[in-house]
């Protein structure tokens, strides 16, 4: 089975800071990975994925990953964070038929 | 495109008392899902459906229903509510689930349910 660990459940950022929010995954093939983002009381969106075409990944909203076989890690960045990237944000490991999510990090931004 | 659309948003339930969620898409979607969301655990999958009339369990099936006679729709059946079914649930669906591609998934906006 695959799984991810978030190895932070909370980060604090001041706005126009650099974020960085931690993941590693267990796979035993290549996996395909993603960010998604839940804006409070909202659904969740899909940041950016990772499918093997290319190790750095950019998605929306200035968000970037970088998939690290070596350290089986999947880190997601943003050089500077912005007051709307308060969000909870999980990192996704698909396994067979399904998704499996790590238990998210709260992302909280100081003005 | 309506996307993925859940009803209720919200709901109550009394301990035994059975209710239906509901889901459905209009992106002539494969695959469909449900989740159910527990602070500091994620996301879990619950069932689900890789084509109409084809369901299947996924890591927490127990106490639910589902069925998916159409494309579209894939309701999800509480049979006797507990209070261990207090959560906020999510549907997604996603183009197809075949093959090592990743399709995204889309989410619904939630049902939150309270089961006293």
């Amino acid at each position: 089975a695959q799984s991810v660990t978030q190895l932070d459940s909370h980060v604090s950022v001041s706005e126009g800071t650099p974020v960085l929010l931690r993941c590693n995954y267990s796979s035993s093939y290549s996996p395909s990975l993603f960010w998604y983002v839940q804006h409070p009381n909202k659904g969740l969106q899909l940041l950016l994925k990772y499918t093997s075409a290319a190790t750095l990944v950019k998605g929306i909203n200035g968000f970037e990953a970088e998939f690290k076989k070596s350290e089986t890690s999947f880190h997601l960045t943003k050089p500077s964070a912005h007051m709307s990237d308060a969000a909870e944000y999980f990192c996704v490991v698909r396994d067979d038929y399904k998704l499996s999510f790590g238990a998210g990090t709260t992302v909280t931004v100081r003005a | 495109n309506a996307g993925v659309t859940q009803t209720p948003k919200f709901q109550v339930l009394k301990t035994g008392q059975s209710m239906t969620l509901q889901c459905a898409q209009d992106m002539n979607h494969e695959y469909m899902s449900w989740y159910r969301q527990d602070p500091g655990m994620g996301l879990r999958l619950i069932h689900y459906s890789v084509g109409a009339g084809i369901t299947d369990q996924g890591e927490v099936p127990n106490g639910y229903n589902v069925s998916r006679s159409t494309t579209e729709d894939f309701p999800l059946r509480l049979l006797s509510a507990a209070p261990s079914q207090t959560s906020v649930y999510f549907c997604a669906s996603s183009y197809s689930w075949r093959g090592a591609r990743a399709y995204e998934q889309y989410f619904g906006p939630g049902t939150r349910l309270t089961v006293t």
